[in-house]
């Protein structure tokens, strides 16, 4: 069975920085790209991040260049994402999701560890 | 960077009736790398559709895709209590990745 575990939200003030982990199990994991999206509290999803598989290919949408930075562990079966200079409409719940391909769908995802950014 | 423009942005209907909801993008999908999404309250994203017609796996055939080019459609047949959620299209043939804003199909 497939499993993705997210870790690492908190409440972290204004220009604050953080580390999401995701742990997964149930595939091979470094056979696979893998994406980070973020849903803020009431509102739709949003895709923040891509890593391929060998993590050489990274991509970021604009909201967060520059700010995050996406890396994978295949030796642990983990995924990253540091999240640097934090803003307040950085709060959200975020997932990691696998896809199958790359280009591919999100046919697994975790279920979220939330970030709360405020003073 | 893709838009997509979902509508209605809320659909009533009735447990039996058929639910017909659109997605729209700002310019062609390449190769309908086009995918739907149901969330239920509480939940993460479930995966029901991928390269615009073709079903995950598990998914009930109540539930079709189809569409091309900029114009997407699901179709959820005999909608039964637990098909009462939220559902995002996505594009996925170039970046960025971009979801739409979502339909909820709820209860009438």
């Amino acid at each position: 069975e497939v499993q993705l575990v997210e870790s690492g939200g908190v409440v972290v003030q204004p220009a604050g920085s953080l580390r999401l982990s995701c742990v997964a199990s149930g595939f091979t994991f470094d056979d696979y790209p893998m994406h980070w999206v973020r849903q803020a509290p009431g509102k739709g999803l949003e895709w923040v991040s891509l890593v391929t598989w060998d993590g050489y290919t990274t991509d970021y949408a604009d909201s967060v260049k520059g700010r995050f930075t996406i890396s994978r562990d295949n030796s642990k079966n983990s995924l990253y994402l540091q999240m640097n200079s934090l803003r307040t409409e950085d709060t959200a719940l975020y997932y990691c999701a696998k896809t199958y391909g790359y280009p591919g769908p999100f046919d697994y995802w975790g279920q979220g560890t939330l970030v709360t950014v405020s003073s | 960077e893709i838009v997509l423009t979902q509508s209605p942005g809320t659909l009533s209907l009735s447990p039996g009736e058929t639910a017909t909801l659109s997605c729209r993008a700002s310019q062609s999908v390449f190769s309908s790398f086009l995918a739907w999404y149901q969330q239920k309250p509480g939940q993460a994203p479930r995966l029901l559709i991928y390269v615009a017609s073709s079903r995950a796996t598990g998914i009930p055939d109540r539930f079709s895709g189809s569409g091309s080019g900029t114009d997407f459609t699901l179709t959820i047949s005999r909608l039964e209590p637990e098909d009462f959620a939220v559902y995002y299209c996505q594009q996925y043939g170039s970046s960025p990745w971009t979801f739409g804003q979502g339909t909820k199909v709820e209860i009438k």
